[in-house]
């Protein structure tokens, strides 16, 4: 069963670049044949889409983080990349990866990674 | 941009029915999943495709879609599935993610 891990760095300061690294685990999937998407929840708050990109390496984002968002597929390692600039506090949150499954009008994700807390301050 | 509406609180008592739904333009149109969140824990996936249930979750867990609104009914609702949950949806024609506001569920 595939598994998914996020990492990256739990501090950031305002106006710089936040880098997130899901790692892909299990045989049966890899990163060069499956879709995955980005998806953060900030303290209190309900779950926020930010990102998909697909084995293509076509991406589509959050309308509100494209202008800061870039996301990539390293495919030798079996991983997914997030980069947001300009963080401000307001992007303070638990920040999950997530296998983007389904066809057409379907879509849904499973599984998810466990999810790592980004807090952004000085 | 599309937008899913969800009460932003459900009460139950253990052993009855929860009926938690999710609103939006036409939704019956599109298909929606559900997903189970609790607090310190990833969320999961428990229903998708609008009614289908994957592998592992109990079949108290169902789910309907029609017209303007999705519903997320827990049949038996037992204590463990007190947890907040978020309906979603994909928006084809700009290839989005769209996550409902999420309700909580309470049983007490």
């Amino acid at each position: 069963q595939v598994q998914l891990q996020e990492s990256g760095p739990g501090l950031v300061k305002p106006s710089e670049t936040l880098s997130l690294t899901c790692t892909v685990s299990d045989g049966s999937s890899s990163s060069s044949r499956d879709f995955w998407g980005w998806i953060r929840q900030p303290p209190g708050k309900g779950l926020e889409w930010i990102g998909i990109i697909y084995s293509s390496g076509s991406t589509y984002y959050n309308a509100s983080l494209k202008s800061r968002v870039t996301m990539s597929v390293d495919t030798s390692k079996n991983q997914i990349s997030l980069r947001l600039t300009s963080v401000t506090a307001a992007d303070t949150a638990v920040y999950y990866c997530a296998r983007l499954r389904g066809l057409g009008s379907g879509r849904w994700f499973d599984p998810w990674g466990q999810g790592t807390l980004v807090t952004v301050s000085s | 941009s599309y937008e899913l509406t969800q009460p932003p609180s459900v009460s139950v008592s253990p052993g009855q029915t929860a009926s938690i739904t999710c609103s939006g333009d036409k939704l019956g149109d599109k298909y929606v999943c559900w997903y189970q969140k609790r607090p310190g824990q990833s969320p999961a996936l428990v229903i998708f495709q609008n009614n289908r249930r994957p592998s592992g979750i109990p079949e108290r867990f169902s789910g309907s879609n029609s017209g303007n609104t999705a519903t997320l009914t827990i049949s038996g609702t037992r204590a463990m599935d007190e947890a907040d949950y978020y309906c979603q949806a994909w928006d084809i024609s700009t290839e989005s993610v769209v996550f409902g506001g999420g309700t909580r569920l309470t049983v007490l």
